[in-house]
């Protein structure tokens, strides 16, 4: 059981690239989020998923894009990366949507 | 939406010694509060929550105790040891239509000294 699983862990972008940030959980939980943790700020949700096929914005969505095709993956989609989202990225998933189970995860520089 | 705040920003003290955190939050629908530990590196991870029928909860050296009417829930640790040391987070949910969505506050840089 290896709970959460993000990949990658470390990226460096240039500004206008794009990439997908990658989440998998194999504990067949039905909610999936995505957080971003800036220093200072906590924990800001960016979207998340209630189950397969349903997504909703959080509290920061703008230039974020996320798909849930399947209940094991929840992938997160810089359009074009900026430098306002150099932060470490977090994904997270619960069976009831309240005890989540974070990843390790991903810290992002757009240079 | 919710809003959580949480105190202090930073808590130092000496092993042995007691340690409190509060939180407070504005949505009088929360009812699930659960508490986070970050260590350096790595993710949060749950180490206690607490739900709006309870009044307090324990867990060997943590506990947390939640007042409905003030809106503020703690968390208290006791004998605190080094290991202890890293960035706590409260967080507070309503669940109904927004079930799934968790407002964190900014967190609680704890230090304890040998």
């Amino acid at each position: 059981n290896a709970g959460v699983t993000q990949t990658p862990k470390f990226q460096v972008l240039k500004t206008g690239q794009s990439m997908t940030l990658q989440c998998a959980q194999d504990m067949n939980h039905e909610y999936m989020s995505w957080y971003r943790q800036d220093p200072g700020m906590g924990l800001r949700l960016i979207h998340y998923s209630v189950g397969a096929g349903i997504t909703d914005q959080g509290e920061v969505p703008n230039g974020y894009n996320v798909s849930r095709s399947t209940t094991e993956d929840f992938p997160l989609r810089l359009l074009s990366a900026a430098p306002s989202q150099t932060s470490v990225y977090f994904c997270a998933s619960s069976s009831q949507g309240d005890g989540y189970t974070f990843g390790s995860g991903t810290r992002l520089t757009v240079v | 939406g919710e809003n959580v705040e949480q105190h202090p920003s930073t808590l130092s003290v000496q092993e042995g010694d007691s340690a409190v955190i509060k939180c407070t939050y504005s949505d009088s629908a929360s009812n699930y509060f659960p508490w986070y530990k970050q260590e350096l590196g790595k993710g949060p991870q749950l180490i206690i929550d607490i739900r709006s029928n309870v009044g307090e909860k324990k867990d060997q050296r943590i506990a947390v105790t939640l007042n409905k009417t003030a809106k503020h829930f703690s968390l208290h640790i006791t004998e605190t040891q080094p290991e202890d040391s890293a960035v706590y987070f409260c967080a507070a949910t309503s669940g109904g239509s927004t079930l799934g969505r968790l407002y964190f506050g900014r967190g609680t840089q704890l230090t304890v000294w040998p």
